[in-house]
């Protein structure tokens, strides 16, 4: 069964810092990764994807990496402003996904709680 | 706008009542979910669909059916409604590829009295 992890649970900087928040899974054998934003009582905004094949993403002041063989992703965030603070999260797809079949859904870490103090 | 649609927002049910949480999206996307949300649990899977009459069950299925009788929509039923079911509900769909993630609705927060 798959699990995600993500540390630190919660974070509180002040602005202007680049950050750093990771991801674990434990099985490698995944389609893709995607980081999420949740504002509070909001739904979720879809921040990167990275395939199985690649190694980073790139978006802005946010920039993520995979290493598929140890499974870990973090995502990076640079000049952080008090309008990023949210909660972000990590979730993987199942890498057993073909056309017409296969396991499917995303296995989620239970987020990152990220404070930005002006 | 195109995109995952949620219906309703928000409900109150009494224990044992049963009713249908609402899912569609205009995206033409193969694959379709469920979620749900609580606290200190994170998001956990309910169902999920590969494609229109075909389903099968995630993490946390038991007291929710689904069916998939079309592309567009991914209905959620519960058959019973029990207190451990407030929580809140997330729809989201993908295309098949490497390249696409899941797109989410709004989600709908159900309370159970």
């Amino acid at each position: 069964k798959q699990e995600v992890t993500q540390i630190p649970a919660a974070l509180s900087v002040p602005e202007g810092e680049n950050l750093v928040l990771n991801c674990s899974f434990t099985d490698s054998a995944i389609y893709n990764l995607q980081w999420f934003r949740q504002d509070p009582g909001k739904g979720l905004t879809s921040l990167l994807l990275i395939q199985s094949s690649q190694r980073e993403q790139t978006s802005g002041r946010l920039n993520a990496s995979l290493d598929k063989s140890s499974g870990r992703s973090t995502l990076y965030i640079a000049a952080s402003q008090p309008g990023d603070s949210a909660t972000y999260l990590c979730a993987v797809r199942p890498g057993i996904l073909y056309s017409g079949g296969g396991a499917d859904g995303l296995t989620f870490g239970k987020g990152t709680h990220l404070i930005i103090q002006p | 706008n195109a995109g995952v649609t949620q219906t309703p927002k928000f409900q109150v049910l009494k224990t044992g009542q049963s009713m249908t949480l609402q899912c569609a999206q205009d995206m033409n996307h193969e694959y379709m979910s469920w979620y749900r949300q609580d606290p200190g649990m994170g998001l956990r899977l309910i169902h999920y669909s590969v494609g229109a009459g075909i389903t099968d069950q995630g993490e946390v299925p038991n007291g929710y059916n689904v069916s998939r009788s079309t592309t567009e929509d991914f209905p959620l039923r519960l058959l019973s409604a029990a207190p451990s079911q407030t929580s809140v509900y997330f729809c989201a769909s993908s295309r098949q590829g490497y390249s696409y993630g899941y797109t989410f609705g709004s989600g709908t927060r159900l309370t159970v009295v």
